[in-house]
């Protein structure tokens, strides 16, 4: 079955370190994959798009890249601050309909200060 | 970016009735919403598909009879719990897309709805 997975439930670092969190995809290609941010209690925020042709895309202090060999993606924050703790989703597009999207798991980030 | 309203945040209700909760786009249209379930410590799950004018797409295992999506305009689409019991309580969450954009590009989402069973 196509799966998509994010290996690390939680992710704890030192404010200014850089997080790297990891998304994997199994059984299919996709065209692009998705960032997100959700806080507690509240909806995912969109982030970063990356699409299959892309190798790197950067916004800020955020950086997302595409490896269609390994079929990873992996999603960078640099000079991490607290304020940054939440949990991260990737997700991909579920199907044929127009804005279905698949998540993985989810890895919560917590900077420490 | 567009913004996506769900109302209400919160709601606990008894046990054998019914809840509505709505999802409006307020800055654009939406001819296709998305509603979402996301139990405590996992991700969100794909419900359904809401089609304004047209019934709603389930994904597999989800009740349509318990579970009524009704999507009457461009800018509401509402998610009715009928007969709820304590299992459906969880974070129901809806999403959109600008009508006519490419299809690559991201959703927004409402911030959600905390239904409790009692």
């Amino acid at each position: 079955s196509q799966k998509i997975e994010q290996n690390s439930e939680a992710l704890n670092i030192q404010e200014g370190k850089t997080a790297t969190l990891t998304c994997n995809y199994t059984n299919y290609s996709p065209a692009y994959l998705q960032w997100y941010r959700q806080d507690p209690g509240r909806g995912p925020v969109f982030l970063l798009l990356i699409r299959e042709n892309e190798k790197e895309k950067r916004k800020e202090r955020l950086k997302v890249t595409f490896d269609t060999t390994l079929k990873q993606s992996l999603f960078h924050i640099t000079a991490s601050q607290p304020a940054d703790s939440a949990t991260y989703l990737c997700a991909r597009a579920g199907g044929t309909s127009y804005g279905k999207l698949t998540f993985g798991q989810g890895t919560i980030l917590t900077v420490h200060p | 970016g567009a913004v996506v309203s769900q109302h209400p945040s919160r709601v606990i209700c008894k046990s054998g009735t019914s809840v509505k909760i709505e999802c409006r786009s307020l800055d654009f249209q939406a001819t296709t919403m998305f509603w979402y379930r996301q139990f405590p410590k996992q991700s969100l799950m794909l419900m359904a598909t809401s089609n304004e004018g047209s019934k709603a797409t389930y994904e597999q295992g989800v009740e349509k009879d318990k579970f009524l999506i009704n999507h009457a305009s461009l800018t509401l689409s509402t998610l009715t719990v009928t007969s709820a019991h304590p299992e459906d309580s969880s974070f129901y969450i809806c999403s959109a897309r600008t009508t006519g954009g490419p299809t690559n590009t991201e959703a927004f989402f409402g911030q959600g709805t905390r239904l409790t069973v009692v």
